[in-house]
């Protein structure tokens, strides 16, 4: 069965600074990878999808993400954080072409200090 | 354009009770999905429609039921209620598969 490893349950980082949240999934099919992101009290939002095509993603607030198949990873980067970018980040993939199944990992928490 | 809207958005509930949740989907849209999410277990697929039609299922007892109108809004509906219940219930809609999927706030079921 399909499943979504979240490596980091926090990562604390200083605004302004880079950042990167880590996510491997475990099937070597086609998959299609999904990043979302979750404030407080909210449901999720998402910041950017791979579905197929360039194996670099660009998403919303300045997030991108790197599809590697190789090490079938999909990490999420953005170069400068900000106080704002304060939530939960999750990972989730799909590999069922027929329906929209997702399957989430648990979950990292971007704490970003001032 | 409307988002996906979740009614109502607490809940607060007795074991044994039943309880029945409703999701507004994006005008459009005709696939509504349901997640559980809690702190233990995470984010879980419940069960997905299409064209009022359950296309797929995740691993949850049959106390856990659904169904979609013609409309496309969707209802969740949970029968003799747990404690394990406890939850924030997500619906998200999207226009097909593999399309973007849109999340409600949720709504938070409390189990006392």
């Amino acid at each position: 069965a399909q499943s979504v490893t979240q490596l980091d349950s926090q990562v604390p980082v200083f605004e302004e600074a880079p950042v990167e949240l880590r996510c491997n999934y475990s099937s070597s099919v086609s998959v299609y990878l999904f990043w979302y992101v979750q404030y407080p009290n909210q449901g999720l939002q998402l910041l950017l999808k791979y579905l197929s095509g360039s194996t670099l993603v660009k998403g919303i607030n300045g997030f991108e993400a790197e599809f590697n198949k190789s090490q079938t990873s999909f990490h999420l980067r953005k170069p400068s954080v900000h106080i704002s970018d304060t939530a939960e980040y999750f990972c989730a993939v799909s590999d069922d072409g027929a329906t929209n199944k997702l399957i989430f990992g648990t979950g990292t928490l971007l704490a970003v200090q001032p | 354009k409307a988002g996906v809207t979740q009614t109502p958005r607490y809940l607060i509930k007795t074991r044994g009770q039943q309880v029945t949740l409703s999701c507004s989907p994006i005008s459009g849209h005709r696939s509504v999905s349901w997640y559980q999410q809690t702190p233990g277990q995470g984010l879980q697929f419940l069960f997905e429609y299409f064209s009022e039609t359950q296309r797929n299922k995740g691993n949850f007892p049959g106390r856990f039921s659904g169904r979609q109108f013609s409309n496309s809004r969707s209802e969740m509906n949970v029968s003799t209620l747990e404690l394990g219940d406890s939850a924030l219930y997500l619906c998200a809609s999207s226009f097909g598969s593999n399309q973007p999927q849109h999340f409600g706030d949720g709504t938070r079921l409390s189990i006392l």
